[in-house]
């Protein structure tokens, strides 16, 4: 199992500002993963954390808008910038390992006035 | 390319059982099974593997038709507890793309 600390676990910021989403796991993990969830909506994936190398982002993502840090196997961060009110989401930080279940930080509460 | 779910929502009597519905246009790998509560994080109900294998809490039941590509959420004898919304999550390589969610209410 994974423990997942996320922080900060919620925020209201200026739009046009940036906000960057800590994320550090208890263990070693190859791959880490961020998502988005909208209010009363899905989980949506924004990207794959890979350690030394660059983040693969899913289709309407891109690197500008969240950039993503993975400096170690236990740590990364997402920074969500130049915000908007429509980026008022929960943003959750995940961990994967093979055939297991999904572990999950708390989330972090955002909203952008 | 995002699983479907059916229904979108349930309401139930307490004691009564209900049946979620998954299934994906893609070759599935594994299929996860999450409740959501309002506010948290959610959490792990069961995961179904490729081969038959399963892995979750003991008063959940699932089944996986690899062949359909679809699985199966059984909640029987529904507590007030189960409430929430539920979400089924198709794996490819550790990434997890989930569907729209169902969400279940249960009426005492």
């Amino acid at each position: 199992s994974a423990v997942i600390s996320q922080k900060p676990s919620r925020d209201i910021c200026q739009r046009g500002t940036s906000l960057t989403i800590q994320c550090q796991v208890d263990s070693q993990v190859t791959m880490m993963f961020w998502y988005r969830q909208q209010p009363g909506q899905s989980l949506t994936l924004i990207a794959t954390a890979n350690q030394g190398s660059e983040a693969t982002y899913e289709s309407g993502f891109v690197i500008d808008k969240f950039p993503i840090s993975r400096p170690n196997l236990t740590f990364s961060t997402l920074t969500v910038s130049n915000m908007s009110p429509e980026d008022s989401s929960i943003y959750l930080c995940t961990v994967v390992e093979m055939n297991t279940e999904a572990f999950f930080g708390q989330g972090t509460r955002l909203t952008v006035v | 390319q995002q699983p479907v779910q059916s229904p979108q929502a349930v309401i139930l009597r307490e004691g009564e059982d209900a049946v979620i519905n998954c299934s994906s246009s893609k070759a599935l790998y594994s299929v996860h099974w999450y409740r959501q509560k309002h506010g948290e994080a959610p959490v792990f109900l069961m995961i179904l593997l490729k081969g038959g294998e399963q892995k979750g809490h003991e008063k959940i039941s699932a089944s996986f038709n690899e062949k359909k590509q679809q699985s199966s959420l059984y909640l029987t004898a529904s507590q007030l507890s189960y409430s929430g919304t539920y979400f089924c999550g198709t794996e490819i390589y550790r990434k997890i793309i989930f569907g729209k969610g169902t969400r279940l209410h249960i009426l005492p």
